[in-house]
């Protein structure tokens, strides 16, 4: 079965600094890796994603990610943080089955942004 | 983009009673629909799958006498918690997709349900 990890519980940037979120995950065929955005209130943002390709994605609100499969890794980097970026942070893995895509989720970091 | 929504957004009730949550996706037709439970400072973890028109695909560990989910038309998905005690209380999030298995889901707001 596969399984995502998000080392970092909470992790707190100033506003300006870099961000980098780690994700690890464990699947035994090549992953579908997501990063979504959870702020209170709304429900789960999709950040980026990747299939294939490019190991080096793009996706909104200036993020960015890294899929490194020697290093089972998948993490989110965003070079200037801004105050609303302070929310909490999904990365999940997804499988292709009959019944369909389904996610399974890391623990999720917290992001907080000192002014 | 695609829209879903969920209501109610927060319900508190009686242990021992039924609450049922919709979740509906405004503005596309969603082939696949999923529920979520998720703990307080906790990840998500997925309860079942549906597809419009037949019965919901259950993970494991989860009752399904318990969580009923009726997936009645292209646009609407319920969960209904039968019975519910205090346990039951959590965080309910729905996402709908329109596409195949590789396509986005859109998730919902969530339902915060509170058991006394």
């Amino acid at each position: 079965a596969q399984s995502v990890t998000q080392p970092d519980i909470h992790i707190t940037v100033s506003e300006g600094a870099s961000l980098e979120l780690r994700c690890n995950y464990s699947y035994g065929a090549t992953p579908y890796l997501f990063w979504y955005v959870q702020s209170p209130g709304q429900g789960l943002q999709l950040l980026l994603k990747y299939f294939s390709g490019d190991t080096l994605v793009q996706g909104i609100k200036g993020f960015e990610a890294e899929f490194k499969r020697s290093q089972s890794s998948f993490n989110l980097r965003k070079p200037s943080v801004h105050w609303s970026d302070a929310a909490e942070y999904f990365c999940a893995v997804g499988t292709v089955k009959a019944a369909g895509n389904k996610l399974t989720f890391g623990g999720g970091t917290r992001v907080l942004v000192k002014p | 983009g695609a829209v879903v929504s969920q209501h109610p957004s927060r319900v508190i009730c009686k242990s021992g009673t039924s609450v049922k949550i919709e979740c509906r996706s405004l503005d596309f037709q969603a082939t696949t629909m999923f529920w979520y439970r998720q703990f307080p400072k906790q990840s998500l973890m997925l309860m079942a799958t549906s597809n419009e028109g037949s019965k919901a695909t259950y993970e494991q560990g989860v009752e399904k006498d318990k969580f009923l989910i009726n997936h009645a038309s292209l646009t609407l998905s319920t969960l209904t918690v039968t019975s519910a005690h205090p346990e039951d209380s959590s965080f309910y999030i729905c996402s709908a997709r329109f596409g195949g298995p590789a396509d986005e889901q859109f998730f919902g707001p969530g339902t915060r349900l509170t058991v006394l």
